[in-house]
């Protein structure tokens, strides 16, 4: 059974503080996205790697395929950060076919 | 391009209703997803279509739900008749590789 689990479930930092969410998936994956998830419901995409790291501003995202496992790293956490970030594996060779993770809630305090 | 658009953007309807959700993606974009968010099983992909025609409806829940995309530019979601487990908030998406999210109806079932 494909499954995508997310570690942590809630997340509460300080300000400036380096965060670090984690993803495991349980078997082979196509591709595999982060989604950031805003308090008033819009989603959007943040990533999509299916190998190395991919950098945009202060968001990091790494894979490894060998372990079956990604990071979305955050650094400088601001406020304005606090959302609910997802994971999410491609599986069947298509981009859509999508099994995401449960969510990571991030709460940055200033 | 004014992103993907949805509507309704809420809904509120009894038991026994049919309800229609609309969707009209970005342009250029081959697929379009259909996913529904609840509390308890997070976000799960129903049907996405490739050029308009659908590829994997494994998700559809039961035969109430159906989904249609005429052209290009428009999709359905339909549910009839509705029951109040239907109720959560209903994406459409595009994309091939990054994908990108509608702001979501949320259907709430009385």
């Amino acid at each position: 059974k494909n499954e995508v689990e997310q570690s942590p479930q809630n997340l509460t930092a300080q300000e400036g503080e380096f965060i670090t969410i984690n993803c495991s998936y349980s078997v082979g994956i196509s591709a595999l996205h982060w989604l950031q998830q805003h308090p008033g419901g819009g989603i959007v995409s943040l990533f999509m790697l299916s190998s190395g790291k991919k950098k945009h501003g202060r968001l990091i995202a790494t894979i490894n395929i060998q372990e079956k496992h990604s990071s979305l790293h955050i650094t400088a956490s601001h406020p304005r950060d606090s959302a609910v970030y997802i994971c999410a594996g491609s599986y069947g060779g298509s981009q859509g076919n999508l099994i995401f993770g449960k969510g990571t809630k991030l709460s940055v305090k200033p | 391009d004014a992103g993907v658009i949805q509507s309704p953007r809420h809904e509120v309807t009894e038991m026994g209703q049919e309800v229609t959700l609309r969707c009209k993606p970005i342009s250029g974009h081959n697929s379009l997803f259909w996913y529904r968010q609840t509390m308890m099983r997070g976000l799960e992909l129903l049907i996405y279509f490739n050029n308009n025609v659908p590829i994997d409806d494994s998700g559809m829940p039961e035969d109430r739900f159906s989904a249609k995309m005429p052209n290009a530019s428009f999709s359905t979601l339909k549910i009839q008749p509705s029951e109040p487990r239907d109720s959560a908030v209903y994406f459409c998406a595009t994309g091939e590789r990054e994908q990108f999210f509608g702001p979501g109806t949320r259907l709430t079932v009385l």
